[in-house]
């Protein structure tokens, strides 16, 4: 079945960095998305990519979607406290969210 | 700002008792969904429920899972004779369309004991 990958496994990095995670696949997805999980919540989504290339924004977060649509980057540029917490990527093998595969998630801590 | 809400946040059960996991969903959305997420690992799909009826499912969601939508605002999963492994958060999430964001909600932590 479709499985994602994500690297790094946990991140450790001092506030005001930029912080770069990827998420790849030995299938293709036709949609990607970038949820945050706070402890103890729900994911809640950050940024969706539709199109092969695509790169998007958010405030400080930017992703993009892989030409070969099988990997994903997002990054986070000057990090601050409340970025901490665990980022999934997550494919859709179409266009519906009737089945949303996750990957194992990227730990991020920010040291003040 | 609307929300997904899920009952109770955590639920304790003895080990072969029946549970049900409440959740109501966005008022105006179509599509639900429910995911499971045990501890340390990934979220994981269970059941996706459109028009009254079950519309895809994961291997994860035997016999021993069902779910309903009683009324017009619950959204519910029921886990028969619960096992050790069924422990885990569980997600409910809707969504308006079936190609549009899933909004999920806080979780309910079920401890099979």
């Amino acid at each position: 079945g479709q499985q994602l990958n994500q690297s790094p496994q946990s991140m450790f990095i001092q506030e005001g960095e930029d912080v770069s995670m990827n998420c790849t696949s030995s299938s293709i997805f036709n949609t990607w998305l970038w949820y945050k999980q706070d402890p103890g919540e729900g994911p809640v989504l950050l940024i969706a990519l539709y199109k092969a290339g695509e790169l998007t924004s958010n405030g400080r977060l930017t992703a993009q979607f892989g030409i070969t649509r099988k990997d994903s980057f997002l990054n986070i540029s000057a990090s601050i406290p409340s970025d901490v917490g665990i980022y999934f990527c997550a494919g859709l093998i179409g266009t519906s969210y009737d089945k949303v595969i996750f990957g194992p998630g990227t730990s991020l801590s920010v040291i003040p | 700002e609307p929300e997904v809400t899920q009952t109770p946040s955590h639920q304790v059960t003895q080990m072969g008792q029946e549970v049900i996991l409440r959740c109501v969903p966005i008022s105006n959305h179509l599509y639900f969904y429910w995911y499971r997420q045990i501890l340390g690992q990934k979220v994981e799909f269970l059941v996706s429920f459109y028009n009254n009826e079950i519309s895809e499912k994961s291997e994860i969601f035997d016999d021993q899972f069902s779910v309903e939508r009683p009324d017009g605002s619950n959204f519910t999963l029921k886990i028969r004779s619960t096992k050790l492994e069924d422990s885990a958060m569980y997600f409910c999430a809707s969504g308006l369309q079936m190609n549009t964001e899933a909004f999920f909600g806080q979780g309910t932590r079920l401890t099979v004991v």
